[in-house]
């Protein structure tokens, strides 16, 4: 267990429509990543926050926007869901700018 | 090369055997590789960060070296044991950037 909460686990929804993700990071972790796996892909680095603000952008739609709340936890959107997005999203934290990446369980979106 | 590389794909070894396989990266402006190990079903593990030229990491029986100067690391496991299969990540990251590229893994299976 790596300290790295992700809900919910699993999520099932049609075209089109809109999804929230949610990570909680480790305890004292400022950093959050969001990474997409889609099937035969590798991990896609999404975005990065630390400490409320962004940090790293990277292969993200502009159908998709993330945000870090306050309290550290993260959110990832995803709107005008589209097939092709069904894939498995990481969520992960580090304590310092550039260490180990602690990852979360995941969330597997299926869009049908 | 401009991302991350590994080799082999994927990799059938008779439990007891030692097997490693090989990350290769760009080298300019690097500044870490990390090793992941992921299991079906899990999520990534981390196993070793490292940094400097000729680093060399051990946990267990799973080892690392890192060659910064040509962009390659090896993962090296001795005496295969059933509960090594997994996929084998490897990410590394830029100086300034903490953003993570990962390679689209070595996929282990020991065979009893």
């Amino acid at each position: 267990d790596s300290g790295v909460t992700q809900t919910p686990k699993h999520l099932i929804t049609a075209t089109g429509q809109r999804v929230t993700l949610r990570c909680s990071p480790r305890s004292g972790d400022l950093s959050v990543y969001w990474y997409q796996q889609s099937l035969d892909q590798g991990l896609q680095f999404l975005i990065q926050y630390y400490n409320g603000e962004e940090r790293a952008k990277g292969n993200i739609l502009e159908r998709f926007s993330a945000q870090q709340f306050p309290d550290l936890h993260s959110e990832l959107n995803l709107s005008s869901l589209e097939l092709g997005d069904s894939a498995l999203y990481f969520c992960a934290s580090s304590d310092q700018l550039q260490e180990t990446q602690y990852f979360g369980p995941g969330t597997r979106l299926l869009v049908l | 090369i401009l991302n991350v590389e590994q080799s082999p794909q994927s990799l059938h070894v008779q439990e007891g055997d030692s097997t490693n396989f090989t990350c290769s990266f760009p080298s300019s402006n690097f500044y870490a590789l990390h090793w992941y190990r992921w299991e079906t079903a899990k999520s990534p593990e981390a196993l070793f960060v490292m940094t400097l030229n000729g680093d060399e990491k051990k946990k267990g029986r799973i080892s690392a070296t890192l060659n910064t100067k040509e962009g390659y690391s090896y993962l090296y496991i001795k005496g295969s044991q059933p509960e090594d299969s997994a996929t084998y990540l490897c990410a590394f990251n830029r100086f300034g950037n903490e953003k993570l590229t990962f390679g689209t893994g070595t996929r282990l299976t020991i065979i009893p």
